[in-house]
């Protein structure tokens, strides 16, 4: 069973337009939500990180966390083209474990 | 500073032959990380050491041991190599305790080929 689940993609998204990523978990005991920007053949990245209800900005970044619904959720504002990439979640739980998500693609179209 | 440094960058095995992949990391991290990635699979966690002297299994442990060697170095031995165990693979590590969210820094990956 796997326990965090992304849409695989790809997400095309028209250049300044804004890319909405979601990512759910099964495990109500998750602590705290990561998100990770991976390019193609390098290694991931980390965009940002939220472990409390609600909206989290950064930037042209913003993540949004409703544990309720176990779900959280990445949005890029004024996407561009260097935005195009693999966007991982990842969820901590207790003792340190840390899992990913299988991530989305996104591409940003000029 | 380094990092996280993975040796060796690419290998090649035949079905059935062993091999440890090294991983150091020089930011006096606790916490440190195997993951493997196949395509459309994301990554998914082999074995993780949530501090010194620690190891626990991830997702997918199976055909897979590992060891903290000290703080620096946690190792991943593959003993008996399978074809489905070809896969780019991932060591990471991360600072503070295990409950801190910090960020987990990524080495460069070993592009492993079983044949």
């Amino acid at each position: 069973q796997k326990e965090v689940e992304q849409n695989s993609g790809p997400l095309s998204v028209p250049e300044g337009a804004i890319a909405s990523l979601n990512c759910t978990y099964s495990d109500r005991g998750s602590q705290s939500f990561f998100w990770y920007r991976q390019y193609s053949g390098k290694s991931p990245e980390l965009i940002m990180f939220i472990y409390s209800n609600g909206d989290k900005e950064d930037g042209r970044f913003t993540a949004q966390l409703n544990k309720a619904s176990q779900y959280v959720s990445l949005l890029i504002r004024d996407s561009q083209p260097s935005d195009s990439a693999t966007y991982l979640c990842a969820v901590k739980y207790s003792w340190g474990k840390l899992q990913f998500g299988a991530g989305t693609q996104v591409v940003v179209t000029p | 500073n380094a990092g996280v440094t993975q040796t060796p960058k690419f290998q090649v095995l035949k079905t059935g032959q062993s091999m440890t992949l090294q991983c150091a990391q020089d930011m006096n991290h606790n916490s440190m990380y195997w993951y493997r990635q196949d395509p459309g699979m994301g990554l998914r966690l082999i074995y993780y050491s949530a501090s010194e002297g620690t190891t626990d299994k991830g997702e997918v442990p199976n055909g897979y041991n590992v060891s903290r060697l000290n703080k620096r170095e946690f190792s991943l031995r593959l003993e008996s190599a399978a074809p489905s165990q070809t896969s780019v693979y991932f060591c990471a590590s991360k600072g503070g305790g295990w409950e801190k969210d910090t960020e987990a820094f990524f080495g460069q990956g070993t592009r492993l080929t079983v044949v």
